[in-house]
């Protein structure tokens, strides 16, 4: 089990570039969800999604999109880089059901100049 | 906002118990306590979650009070690789919505030194 896994680890963008975060997971969770944390915070959320084709937002969801066309996958997308975008981005998931702890990803650092 | 109230810093000698307090007295009868890690920018790690029973595991244990309005996350025997923020979070189980959702605040950052 690779369990959540994060791609690209790094990227630098420009302003108004578009890019897409890739995020998968191996463990069959209906759950997924994107965090950004920016220098001496704690995690913001930006979109989550309950299961394959439902998406909705989180905290912080301007400047992102997002969608679950499989229960693997679950891709955000930023369609104009700004700098206010730089952060490190987390991806994480879970078992729909219960308490089943969230599992997360290594993260991207993003940097928008 | 986060549900949680935790102190910023905490320090911890080697070898010794690390217990972080945290303070959720708005906390409701279908709402967890859970414990999360992050160690220098890594992704956050589950710890441990409860109800209201104490709970151990192979990395801590977890006292909740009867009230159920604050609990301590012990460390039995903290080591320097247990340096890290540590996040206190409640959350329903009944996720519709948002409502499952786990809402971060800035956390516990513990120094364990030598």
């Amino acid at each position: 089990n690779a369990g959540v896994t994060q791609t690209p680890k790094f990227q630098v963008l420009k302003t108004g570039q578009s890019m897409t975060l890739q995020c998968a997971q191996d463990m069959n969770h209906e759950y997924m969800s994107w965090y950004r944390q920016d220098p001496g915070m704690g995690l913001r959320l930006i979109h989550y999604s309950v299961g394959a084709g439902i998406t909705d937002q989180g905290e912080v969801p301007n400047g992102y999109n997002v969608s679950r066309s499989t229960t693997e996958d679950f891709p955000l997308r930023l369609l104009s880089a700004a700098p206010s975008q730089t952060s490190v981005y987390f991806c994480a998931s879970r078992a729909g059901q219960g308490v089943s702890p969230l599992h997360f990803g290594n993260g991207t650092r993003l940097t928008v100049t | 906002d986060a549900k949680t109230t935790q102190p910023p810093s905490m320090d911890c000698a080697e070898g010794r118990a690390a217990n972080l307090p945290c303070n959720h007295s708005t906390i409701s009868g279908n709402e967890y306590v859970y414990w999360y890690r992050q160690i220098h920018s890594q992704g956050p790690q589950y710890i441990i979650h409860g109800l209201k029973n104490n709970e151990t595991n192979e990395m801590a244990s977890l006292i909740i009070t009867e009230d159920r309005k604050s609990s301590t996350l012990i460390l039995p025997h903290a080591t320097l690789r247990d340096t890290a923020v540590y996040y206190c979070i409640v959350r329903s189980v009944n996720y519709g919505g948002s409502q499952g959702n786990l809402i971060f605040g800035k956390g516990t950052k513990l120094s364990v030194k030598p």
